[in-house]
């Protein structure tokens, strides 16, 4: 059984400052990998689709990676903005039919301050 | 870029009455459409997951009869909670996918208090 787990829980920094959020999972036989994020009462954003072929995604200051081997994810904010203050889950899928489902991580909480 | 409505945003209700919840896809074909529920400060459980036109795959212990799903077309799923008790109360979010290499995209969830 896939599980999936997000270090830290939470997280706390000032603005500006460059972060790392980390996800870890424990079947490297997947698909591919997403990152969300949640802001709270509200649905999940999409933020980065890595597939499992590729190492990296790139959108304006975030940055997702993806070691398939050894089950894990990274994903770089860059001089982080108090907007950027939400829980943020990743999410790996295993099958190769749009049916697959995904497991999330229990997130991470970033709180940037200002 | 590709967009999910859920509606209604909010909704209370009372214990033993039924509530709806819509989930389209606006702008692209959800072949499949998955529920999940969602309770304070933890990450999201997988309900079911509905393929348009057929009947929906149940997470175990999740029961049927009680949350009814129906994925009638491409591009609207529903999910009725059916006798609604006050232990129902949660957050329900659905989302949707296209082709399996297209992002699963998220509605903005549904806070239901049954009272």
């Amino acid at each position: 059984k896939q599980e999936v787990t997000q270090i830290p829980a939470a997280l706390s920094v000032p603005e500006g400052e460059n972060l790392v959020l980390n996800c870890s999972f424990t079947d490297s036989a997947i698909y591919n990998l997403q990152w969300f994020r949640q802001d709270p009462g509200k649905g999940l954003t999409s933020l980065l689709l890595i597939q499992s072929s590729q190492r990296e995604q790139t959108s304006g200051r975030l940055n997702a990676s993806l070691d398939k081997s050894s089950g894990r994810s990274t994903l770089y904010i860059a001089a982080s903005q108090p907007g950027d203050s939400a829980t943020y889950l990743c999410a790996v899928r295993k099958g190769e039919t749009s049916g697959s489902r995904l497991t999330f991580g229990e997130g991470t909480q970033l709180t940037v301050n200002p | 870029g590709a967009v999910v409505s859920q509606h209604p945003s909010w909704v209370i209700c009372k214990s033993g009455t039924s509530v709806k919840i819509e989930c389209r896809s606006l702008d692209f074909q959800a072949t499949t459409m998955f529920w999940y529920r969602q309770f304070p400060k933890q990450s999201l459980m997988l309900m079911a997951t509905s393929n348009e036109g057929s009947k929906a795959t149940y997470e175990q212990g999740v029961e049927k009869d009680k949350f009814l799903i129906n994925h009638a077309s491409l591009t609207l799923s529903t999910l009725t909670v059916t006798s609604a008790h006050p232990e129902d109360s949660s957050f329900y979010i659905c989302s949707a996918t296209g082709h399996l290499n297209s992002p699963l995209h998220f509605g903005n969830g549904t806070r239901l208090t049954v009272t």
